[in-house]
């Protein structure tokens, strides 16, 4: 199975809060995972990333949690800004088929000021 | 660094109609994706080239979609006849060749099929 399961569909937070998205991935030989953030009539665009041999990754305010043993990972916007009101898509992809992305559904995030 | 080119932007048709779209890749990036995004899904890779050829096309549906990419550099891809279903946004992303490296998107076509 490659698919990747995303939660929650919409959040909204407070300025300043800190907002969380997580995912699920069933096949264990996904070794790459990425973020992308897209805004409305825009493509996606990679966020930050992070492969299995870590727990955690951090790049700003964008923390990822990466939990191998139980297949799951999640973003972390820290104190989070309405400039960052967009939908985020998780995703995985495995060394064999080269570059290719499974995606999550999306979450879109409204952080109101 | 100019980043990857899509046109149209926006197009509407009538089902059973033909459509193209079109993707100029960031310079010097040898891969390159088509994705389907339909409202409220993740992207869904149609396909991907490396360089001319094919490497991945197991999620096209290859009765009514093709696409090419000419020397290596542009792309199109092309539905015919389109369904209902079809409606969704195209995008195109491209990459330096070798496994995870960044994929970069277009804005993408949004095509309503009436």
């Amino acid at each position: 199975q490659q698919q990747v399961k995303q939660s929650p569909q919409s959040l909204i937070v407070q300025k300043g809060g800190i907002s969380i998205i997580n995912c699920a991935y069933e096949n264990t030989a996904f070794d790459y995972f990425p973020w992308y953030q897209q805004f409305p009539g825009k493509g996606p665009a990679l966020l930050i990333a992070i492969r299995p041999d870590v727990s955690e990754k951090k790049e700003g305010r964008f923390t990822i949690s990466f939990n191998k043993s139980a297949k799951q990972f999640s973003l972390h916007i820290m104190d989070s800004q309405p400039g960052d009101s967009a939908t985020y898509f998780c995703a995985a992809t495995f060394e064999t088929s080269g570059s290719r992305l499974t995606f999550g559904e999306g979450t879109q995030l409204t952080v109101n000021p | 660094e100019a980043g990857v080119a899509q046109s149209p932007r926006y197009k509407i048709i009538e089902k059973r109609q033909s459509v193209a779209f079109w993707c100029n890749p960031i310079s010097g990036h040898a891969t390159l994706y088509w994705y389907q995004q339909i409202l409220g899904q993740g992207p869904k890779l149609l396909i991907q080239f490396q360089n001319n050829g094919v490497v991945d096309d197991s999620q096209l549906p290859k009765d009514r979609f093709s696409a090419e990419r000419l020397k290596g550099v542009d792309s199109t891809l092309k539905i015919q006849p389109a369904k209902l279903e079809d409606s969704a946004v195209y995008l195109c992303a491209s990459s330096l060749i070798g496994a995870n490296n960044e994929q970069f998107f277009g804005p993408g076509t949004r095509l309503t099929v009436l």
